[in-house]
């Protein structure tokens, strides 16, 4: 079974500064995917980006990027030109098993960005 | 359409009150979700529906029962609920198959039990 991994319990970034977000994983399926989410304070889960373990690079949504080592068995999310807006929880996730409909998450990072 | 509604947004309830909360969505998922929230923790899973069938109840008190009358609709019906059952409920939904993992999320409803 999946198992996620998030150390940082909360990050402070200078606005307009990139920041990464660590996530560690660990599984024996030989194929999984993983899956960022944010939640702003107002509560929502709003999801972000995937990587699949067969894709060949790494995923991309406009700012949002991952740095997807499968050696490592990490999935970093990096932010490029962070906002005010991006203040918010982060939680890593990804399906308990292949093909499972529930989701294993991390425990959260809370970016704070700062003007 | 990518929005998953949730009514209501704050509910304040005692033990002996019976209470819902309803989710929908018009993005033709079948599968369906609710999920806990504590404070400063990552949701956790409560029910699965797929095809308007509970799929998945990971062994949640009988206080909470969840209802899927179609595709677009998801109810969780409460009943004398404790106060450690106070928390943020999010419905959610996906695919049936493939990227289920991309769930869409509704802005929840923060539950408090006096």
């Amino acid at each position: 079974a999946q198992k996620i991994t998030q150390t940082q319990p909360g990050m402070f970034v200078q606005e307009k500064e990139a920041v990464t977000l660590d996530c560690t994983y660990d599984t024996s399926d030989p194929s999984y995917g993983l899956f960022w989410y944010k939640q702003p304070s107002s509560g929502e889960m709003i999801f972000l980006i995937y990587q699949g373990s067969y894709d060949q690079q790494n995923a991309t949504e406009g700012r949002y990027s991952l740095n997807f080592q499968k050696a490592r068995k990490s999935a970093n999310l990096v932010i490029s030109a962070s906002q005010l807006g991006d203040s918010a929880m982060y939680f890593c996730a990804a399906p308990r098993f292949q093909g499972a409909q529930k989701l294993v998450f991390g425990q959260g990072t809370r970016l704070t960005i700062n003007p | 359409d990518t929005e998953v509604t949730q009514t209501p947004k704050h509910l304040v309830m005692g033990m002996t009150n019976k209470k819902s909360l309803k989710c929908e969505q018009h993005m033709g998922h079948r599968a369906m979700y609710w999920y806990k929230q504590k404070a400063k923790k990552p949701p956790e899973l409560m029910f699965v529906y797929s095809y308007e069938k509970l799929s998945i109840n990971e062994s949640v008190p009988s206080r909470f029962s969840p209802e899927c009358p179609n595709s677009s609709l998801l109810n969780l019906h409460l009943h004398a609920l404790q106060p450690e059952d106070s928390a943020l409920y999010l419905c959610a939904s996906s695919q049936v198959r493939g990227l289920i993992g991309e769930q869409y999320f509704g802005p929840g409803t923060r539950l408090t039990v006096t």
